[in-house]
């Protein structure tokens, strides 16, 4: 079974500040997937960005950018410029198969 | 964009009471859909799969006789939690994946709903 980790329960950033959120899973597979979600307080899932995993290249959307290790197993989200509407519960995720397995979640706050 | 709609949104219910939720793909077809739930401050946690035509595929430790889900066509499924208890409470998402081959199907990217709170007392 897949596991995935994130182990910064919370963390807090200033405004127009870098802030990077980690995240490693588990896997004995070679094809999947990995994403970070974005969940704000209406609840609402939001998908930051996406990674193949047979792509080398490290994904990236606007402000958002990702470090995929893959021989480590590591996924980190690196977020540049923080805007005040970043605050959320950010969900590292992990797909094969049919199943999409979410880690534990972190808490970003950012601090005007 | 795919959306997806939950209904409703917020349901109270008294215990021993059962509970619909909706799931609806409002602009694509979806042969699976998801539902999780998820306690406060926790993370999503997959209670079954289900695909169109076909039962359930519940993770181990939910009650399929409890968490009824129903797939009955390409746009809709159904969750009902039946003679819910104060301990049903919580907030149940789900999310279809898109019908087809092709980038998207393939890879996994979920279309969530907004969630439905659901609260017994």
């Amino acid at each position: 079974a897949q596991t995935v980790t994130q182990s910064q329960p919370e963390m807090s950033v200033q405004e127009a500040e870098t802030v990077t959120l980690s995240c490693t899973y588990d896997t004995s597979e070679s094809d999947y997937y990995l994403f970070w979600y974005k969940q704000p307080p209406s609840r609402q899932m939001i998908l930051v960005i996406r990674q193949e995993a047979y792509k080398q290249q490290n994904a990236t959307e606007n402000r958002f950018s990702v470090n995929f290790q893959k021989a480590a197993k590591s996924f980190s989200l690196k977020i540049s410029d923080s805007q005040l509407g970043d605050a959320a519960m950010y969900f590292c995720a992990f797909f094969s198969g049919s199943r999409l397995t979410f880690g534990e979640g972190t808490q970003l706050t950012v601090n005007p | 964009g795919a959306v997806v709609s939950q209904h409703p949104s917020r349901v109270i219910c008294k215990s021993g009471t059962s509970v619909k939720i909706e799931c609806r793909s409002l602009d694509f077809q979806a042969t699976t859909m998801f539902w999780y739930r998820q306690f406060p401050k926790q993370s999503l946690m997959l209670m079954a799969t289900s695909n169109e035509g076909s039962k359930a595929t519940y993770e181990q430790g939910v009650e399929k006789d409890k968490f009824l889900i129903n797939h009955a066509s390409l746009t809709l499924s159904t969750l009902t939690v039946t003679s819910a208890h104060p301990e049903d409470s919580s907030f149940y998402i789900c999310s279809a994946r898109k019908v087809g081959t092709g980038y998207t199907s393939n890879t996994g990217e979920l279309f969530f709903g907004e969630g439905s709170r659901l609260t017994v007392l």
